[in-house]
Formats: structure tokens, C-alpha cells, sequence
């Protein structure tokens, strides 16, 4: 069965100080996996996806991650934080080979203080 | 822009009662799901469909029902809403099988008394 587990329920940075909020999945095949951000009172967003192309994957507002099998982690990055990055993410992968079916990580809130 | 919208926002529903969550997407996307979202467990899946009167469970369909009559719409139904179903409720659609990205809607908060 395809799980994730987000490593981390809370990160907090500073302005201007890079971002990690880390992901390790578990998938019987080759999966595709994903970002999503949900803002305050807003609904979900999908910040980046891999699917099987690229290792390294670009999202939009300055987010990447990179997929590593070896590693069965699809950590996401951003080179500098800014105070609008403050949300909570969800690592996300898909639940089977046929399906789009979506299996959500727990999420990680992610705190930017100026 | 894909949209899925969720008839109402905010719902308040007594103990024992019929409740019905609607969701309309206008993409034309085949699948559509239903998640719950509580605090520490992330979404977890309830219903989904892949089709016009299809549904499959997901990993929480005890206590609820779904209706896709329509291709467009997709009806959660809590046949006799207890407390513990207090809880964000979110609606998606998506148009590929395997690895397409789901559209979400904004959510409709449901409180149980």
C-alpha cells in the first residue's frame, strides 16, 4: 500500500532563511508525488508534482522538490522564505497505478517570523 | 480556472440528523472525491468516483453515503450525523486516471450538536 509520512508537524524560519519541510514515502511501484498548500481559510493548492520525469521538480512561488528512490523521499525546498510562504503543506502520492486516488500526509505547518 | 464549489461554508447540525454535503465541479472531470480534514491526521479519503453512478470507498466510509447522479456533481450524506463527524469536509475533481492533479474545493466546516 502507498503511504507518506511527513517528518516534521511544525517548522519555523526566519524571513529570508531557507525552507525544508521533509517527506518519505512508501509506494509498491513507481509513484507520482505531490505538494500541496493550503493557506489560512483558503482551499488547497497544488504547489508541484513528479511523475516519473525529472528528478528535480520545479513548483511555483520559488518551491522545488527533488525525488530520491534511493532515499524514498520527496523533501520540499525553497532557497528563501517569505512571511506569504506561511501555510501548511501536505506531501501527497498517489494510491495505485489505475487510480487517482490521493493518500495525504498528515501535513506540516510551516511558521515565518519576520 | 477549474472550479469545485461547495454549497455552503459553514454547517450546523443537531445529533441524529440527515445531512447533505453538495459538490459541483465544472470540468468535466471524471473522478471526484470527498475528504474529511482534522487536525493531526491530514485528509483522509471517504468516497470517491471515477464515474456517473460509480463510487468506491475510500478509507472512512463508515457512517456516509455518496450520490453521483451527474457527471458534474458529487453528494456526500451523513445518514445520521453523530459528533465525531465534526469536521472539515473537502470536495476535488481531477480529469486523468493515475497522476492528475485534483482540483479542491474551499470546504464546508460541519458542526454536529
Amino acid at each position: 500500500a502507498q503511504s507518506v509520512t511527513q517528518l516534521d508537524s511544525h517548522v519555523s524560519v526566519s524571513e529570508g532563511t531557507p525552507v525544508l519541510l521533509r517527506c518519505n514515502y512508501s509506494s509498491s511501484y513507481s509513484p507520482s508525488l505531490f505538494w500541496y498548500v493550503q493557506h489560512p481559510n483558503k482551499g488547497l493548492q497544488l504547489l508541484l508534482k513528479y511523475t516519473s520525469a525529472a528528478t528535480l521538480v520545479k513548483g511555483i512561488n520559488g518551491f522545488e522538490a527533488e525525488f530520491k528512490k534511493s532515499e524514498t523521499s520527496f523533501h520540499l525546498t525553497k532557497p528563501s522564505a517569505h512571511m506569504s510562504d506561511a501555510a501548511e503543506y501536505f506531501c501527497v502520492v498517489s494510491g495505485g497505478w489505475n487510480t487517482d486516488k490521493l493518500i495525504f500526509g498528515t501535513g506540516t505547518r510551516l511558521q515565518v517570523f519576520p | 480556472d477549474v472550479k469545485v464549489t461547495q454549497s455552503s461554508r459553514y454547517l450546523v447540525k443537531r445529533t441524529g440528523e440527515k445531512v447533505f454535503l453538495e459538490c459541483v465541479q465544472d470540468m468535466d472531470h471524471e473522478n471526484m472525491f470527498w475528504y474529511r480534514q482534522d487536525p493531526g491526521l491530514g485528509l483522509r479519503l471517504i468516497y470517491f468516483s471515477y464515474d456517473v453512478k460509480m463510487k468506491e470507498k475510500g478509507d472512512i466510509p463508515e457512517g456516509y453515503s455518496v450520490s453521483r447522479e451527474k457527471k458534474e456533481r458529487f453528494s456526500l450524506i451523513l445518514e445520521s450525523a453523530s459528533t465525531n463527524q465534526t469536521s472539515m469536509y473537502l470536495c476535488a475533481s481531477s480529469l486523468n486516471r493515475g497522476e492528475g492533479e485534483a482540483f479542491f474545493g474551499q470546504g464546508t466546516r460541519l458542526t454536529v450538536v
